[in-house]
């Protein structure tokens, strides 16, 4: 049965750091891609980043470019997300998710979020 | 980029009801659109992908179709455990979601 569980959601200053992690289980993590996608108060569903299998290759959107960097250790079946320079807008819940096919077919429950002085 | 737009934004809805959604891709994206299902506090759960495949246990009351740039969700027949928000995707090559339809 596949799980995906993040952690790591805190409450941080704005200009700060954090780190997320989604911990997995139930498949074989080196043959997928993976997904950070967040929703923020009251907003709908927002795609943060993307890594290849491998972690060759990895692409981010536009609002968080130069500030957050995902990363991938295919020997503990870990997603990560370093987050700096957080912004109030920043404030979401933030879920991984197991991309397959053009499809998440997979989801965490996500991790909260707040960027807040 | 492309850019998703869906409509309603929320939608009330009574149990029984036939409800239907619509997405509308800014450029053709062939059939790779899919359909999520979202309530508080949960996981996302996939609903339909390749614009009109129902995922693994999903009811057959729920429906979608389209190609090109226009979509359609569809529940037949509303149940109270559906009430969430609903949300289609783009993913390839980018990973794009609609605005999202919230059923009340």
């Amino acid at each position: 049965q596949v799980h995906l569980v993040e952690s790591g959601g805190d409450v941080v200053q704005p200009g700060g750091s954090l780190r997320l992690s989604c911990t997995t289980s139930g498949f074989i993590f080196s043959d997928f891609g993976m997904d950070w996608v967040r929703q923020a108060p009251g907003k709908g569903l927002e795609w943060v980043a993307s890594i290849w299998f491998d972690g060759s290759d990895a692409y981010y959107a536009d609002s968080v470019m130069g500030r957050f960097t995902i990363s991938r250790d295919n020997s503990k079946n870990i997603l990560s997300l370093q987050m700096n320079s957080l912004r109030a807008e920043d404030t979401a819940v933030y879920h991984c998710a197991r991309n397959y096919q053009r499809v998440n077919d997979f989801w965490g429950q996500g991790t909260l979020v707040i960027v807040s002085s | 980029d492309i850019q998703m737009t869906q409509s309603p934004s929320s939608l009330s809805a009574s149990v029984g009801d036939r409800v239907t959604i619509t997405c509308q891709a800014s450029q053709d994206i062939y059939n790779f659109l899919n359909w999520y299902q979202h309530k508080p506090g949960t996981a996302p759960r996939l609903m339909i992908y390749d614009a009109s495949n129902l995922d693994t246990g999903v009811p057959s009351r729920f429906s979608a179709s389209g190609s090109g740039t226009y979509f359609t969700f569809t529940i037949k027949s509303l149940q109270s455990e559906d009430i969430a928000t609903y949300y289609c995707q783009h993913l390839h090559n980018e990973n794009v979601f609609g605005q999202g339809t919230r059923l009340e």
